[in-house]
């Protein structure tokens, strides 16, 4: 199976401020197609998880441009350019391309 | 607007079964491959299995492989779950997500394991 690895655990941050969240897979994400199934979602507290990003940098619909993905291969990050309140949450990795999917352990933002 | 309702979960025995139902509206439901995730209380996310648009093709997580069963009715966009032989271990909130690739999720329904 794919281990995905995300880091930090938790992520403390400052209204305004930027954040990063690191994602490592164990093997390749590039599908047979050429496309890399590489998926971000967010988990507001109490809440169902919502996906941001999907193939690595494209964000869903209604997603704030704050919010961006990049990487390629086994290395991914998101990145909050200036962090709000509403921010606050669980960050999952998911990669798609080969089964069974698996998630990242999820990083936990906080405001400081 | 797409919104999939998941609906069957509740308090079930270790070793009993529950089915779980997710209706979907707002998008083509027969084009479309759906997929269950479950998350333990206070834990992450884990993903439970995926059946094809046709269901023709169906995959499952090692942890519920030949206790679980996926499958669709797109005459009335239609998502199940049957579950049998169930374990402690499977006290989860389950949702139904569109897609392989996940990109919306219903509220979730809450089954729980236990006597």
């Amino acid at each position: 199976d794919v281990v995905m690895t995300q880091s930090p655990l938790s992520l403390p941050v400052t209204l305004g401020q930027p954040a990063s969240i690191s994602c490592r897979s164990t093997q390749s994400l590039v599908y047979s197609d050429g496309n890399t199934y590489l998926n971000w979602f967010q988990q507001r507290p109490g809440q169902s998880p919502r996906r941001l990003i999907y193939k690595v940098s494209n964000r869903d619909s209604g997603v704030p441009d704050r919010f961006s993905g990049s990487g390629s291969g086994t290395d991914f990050t998101l990145r909050i350019s200036r962090v709000e309140a509403e921010d606050v949450g669980i960050y999952y990795c998911m990669q798609g391309t080969h089964w069974p999917l698996t998630f990242g352990g999820g990083t936990k933002v906080e405001i400081k | 607007e797409v919104q999939v309702v998941e609906s069957g979960g509740g308090l079930v025995q270790p070793g009993g079964s529950l089915r779980l139902s997710c209706a979907a509206s707002g998008f083509t439901f027969s084009s479309h491959a759906m997929s269950w995730v479950r998350q333990a209380p206070g834990k992450g996310l884990e993903w439970v299995s995926t059946i094809s648009s046709s269901g023709y093709s169906t995959f499952y997580a090692d942890s519920v492989k030949g206790r679980f069963t996926i499958s669709r009715d797109n005459s009335k966009n239609t998502l199940f779950l049957q579950m049998n032989s169930l374990r402690a271990d499977d006290t989860a909130v389950y949702y139904c997500a569109k897609g392989q690739q996940l990109m919306d999720w219903g509220q979730g329904t809450l089954v729980t394991v236990s006597s």
